[in-house]
């Protein structure tokens, strides 16, 4: 069964440091697709970078890049020199099957706070 | 701005009444997507329309529905509400229902039930 998990409740990062958001799933198809979102305190979702199974390299997206590793079906986040902007929930979710009528699931997320 | 557009941002009501929320997708999308987002449930996949067709279910209660028009606006429609269902509903819009492509959501309804 699809099973997306984000072990991080909450992150506490210093400004300009780079951050890792962890992301482990679980799926028995093939074919899937990984993607990040952000949730400031404002409430609207912002799409931050995707990633297909099938794709050879890790997504890179601005200062967001994903660090996929197959194997151990992980999709982690990074994001680079964090800015206070930077400061909200963020979401691992899956979709299953390329043009799939499947559910997409997402994970508990992880609270992510810069300190200046 | 995400380009979806969902209304009302806020609808307070009571107990074992029903709402309809609304969504325009962004312009183009011919695939839309709602969501539950509760404290205690997370974020939970409703139920998705392609084209005017219902295309995948998720967690979606029997007392909720949703349909996709002509225009490729979409309802939901919650009836018999009860307090759990107060939650922050998305929708979301993508350009296809193909499984990588990115949804954009609007800014959400928060229902509040009395």
């Amino acid at each position: 069964a699809q099973k997306i998990t984000q072990t991080q409740p909450g992150m506490f990062v210093q400004e300009k440091e780079a951050v890792t958001l962890d992301c482990t799933y679980d799926t028995s198809d093939p074919s899937y697709g990984l993607f990040w979102y952000k949730q400031p305190s404002s409430g609207e979702m912002i799409f931050l970078i995707y990633q297909g199974s099938y794709d050879q390299q890790n997504a890179t997206e601005g200062r967001y890049s994903l660090n996929f590793q197959k194997a151990r079906k992980s999709a982690n986040l990074v994001i680079s020199a964090s800015q206070l902007g930077d400061s909200a929930m963020y979401f691992c979710a899956m979709r299953e099957g390329v043009w799939s009528a499947s559910k997409i699931i997402f994970g508990s997320g992880t609270r992510l706070s810069i300190r200046p | 701005d995400s380009g979806v557009t969902q209304t009302p941002k806020h609808l307070i009501t009571a107990t074992g009444q029903r709402v309809t929320l609304r969504c325009s997708p962004r312009s183009g999308d011919l695939s839309v997507y709602w969501y539950q987002q509760s404290l205690d449930q997370g974020l939970q996949f409703l139920i998705q329309y392609y084209n005017g067709e219902e295309r995948a279910k998720g967690n979606i209660l029997e007392r909720f529905s949703a349909q996709q028009f002509p225009d490729l606006h979409s309802e939901l429609n919650l009836s018999s509400l009860e307090l759990g269902d107060s939650a922050l509903y998305f929708c979301a819009s993508s350009v296809d229902g193909k499984g990588g492509q990115p949804q954009h959501f609007g800014d959400g309804t928060r229902l509040s039930i009395l």
